[in-house]
This record gives structure tokens, sequence and C-alpha cells, in this order.
């Protein structure tokens, strides 16, 4: 199965600092997802890329958070100044084409503390 | 509005015994669904997905998923359960635009 690697697979940091999560997509995948799972809950959607743009996010991608993929292969979710809600593993996921199932990394456990 | 419900929050099973996890879903038209499997420290791998065709897939690791649209339900199967099942298992749904939506997930505890 093609695979979707995450780094760092543990971060944690102090409160209001910044953080970058990253995503090495499968290369020939367009579609790039990020998703959140605080301890005990739901999977939660925060926001697609397409195209070298945001095509959807949710209520929770607030200014705080940032999406770039600036060498053409990786693909970071930045966190500007970290709070203790934003606590979760983080996973990266890209669909083959749009409507497809999507490949999940590993994620990354961010821990603020 | 797109939502998955996993009604069963905990699951604890004989090992070779059978398994049925639940799964409904709320979706606005005729959905993509999925299952994911999530072992502690890893991240969700695809285990089967019903796009159209046949209502009974059959995935990884011996499992199957039967759609049911009068239920709106995509129940998960497997006749007898290894020790190795144990893990979080998620529904999801979609995509809807650009995301698919989650189920709470349904943790699964084997026992000898």
């Amino acid at each position: 199965e093609p695979e979707v690697t995450q780094t760092p697979s543990h971060q944690v940091t102090q409160m209001g600092q910044e953080v970058i999560l990253r995503c090495v997509p499968i290369s020939n995948h367009l579609y790039f997802y990020w998703y959140r799972q605080i301890l005990g809950q739901k999977v939660e959607f925060l926001v697609s890329f397409y195209n070298n743009e945001i095509s959807e996010k949710s209520e929770i991608f607030d200014d705080q958070f940032s999406v770039e993929r600036p060498d053409g292969s990786n693909f970071t979710l930045k966190i500007r100044s970290t709070k203790l809600e934003d606590s979760a593993m983080y996973f990266c996921a890209t669909p083959r084409e749009r409507n497809t199932e999507a490949f999940f990394g590993q994620g990354t456990r961010l821990t603020v503390v | 509005a797109q939502s998955v419900t996993q009604p069963d929050i905990h699951i604890t099973v004989s090992e070779g015994a059978s398994l049925e996890l639940r799964c409904n879903y709320s979706y606005g038209a005729t959905p993509y669904l999925f299952w994911y499997v999530q072992s502690p420290g890893q991240g969700l791998q695809l285990l089967l997905k019903y796009f159209s065709g046949d209502t009974l897939v059959q995935g990884i690791k011996g499992f199957e998923a039967e759609f049911k649209r009068s239920q709106s339900s995509f129940n998960l199967r497997k006749p007898s359960v290894h020790w190795s099942d144990a893990a979080e298992y998620f529904c999801a749904v979609g995509p809807t635009g650009n995301q698919f939506y989650f189920g709470t997930g349904t943790s699964l505890t084997v026992i000898p």
C-alpha cells in the first residue's frame, strides 16, 4: 500500500510557540488534507489543499493555522501560536483523486504544555 | 448535514468469536463509505470501502461490510476475530466537497 509519511512522530512544545508539522504525500496525489484527533474524540477535518491553495477549511482552521507546499513535495501545517487545546494527533491524508479513499499518514502527536 | 454514528463506544469479544461493528450515516446523496482501523500509536489504515455496486464488500484482514441503504447502515463484520484485531475502528462517509466525516470510533478489545 502506498505510504504517506509524517514527521515528527511526536512533538512537545510550549504554549505560544510555533510548530510546523510535515507530511510527504504520495507522489502522484493532488489533494492533501489535514485532520486532527483530540484524545478520545473523533477525527476532525481541518483543511484540504489542491493546486497550491486551500480548497476547503473547517471552523477549527482559524488564523493560527496555515498550510503550504513549500517545495512541491512536502506538505506542511503550521500553528503560529500553540494553545493547550491544540494538543492532538494530527493526520495528513491524500486521496488518489477527488472522491476516492484517502491514505493517511501515521500521524504526529502534538503535546502543548 | 452529513454525519456518522457509531453507537458502540467499546466492544469486547473473545478470540475466535464473530464481530459486528455498527455504523449509521446521514448523507444527502449516494454515500461513499469507508472503514478505517487505527492500532495504538498508528495512523488510519483503510480496511474497505463502498462506492457502488455489490452492497457486500470485502476488505483486508478478513473483514467485510454490508451497505444497507434502507437502514442507512454500513456495518463491519468478521466471522472469527484474532487478538491482533484489537484496535480502534472508524467508519467514515464522504467526501463531501473535500472532506470526509468520521464517526467517534469503536474500541475493540479481544480477550483470549
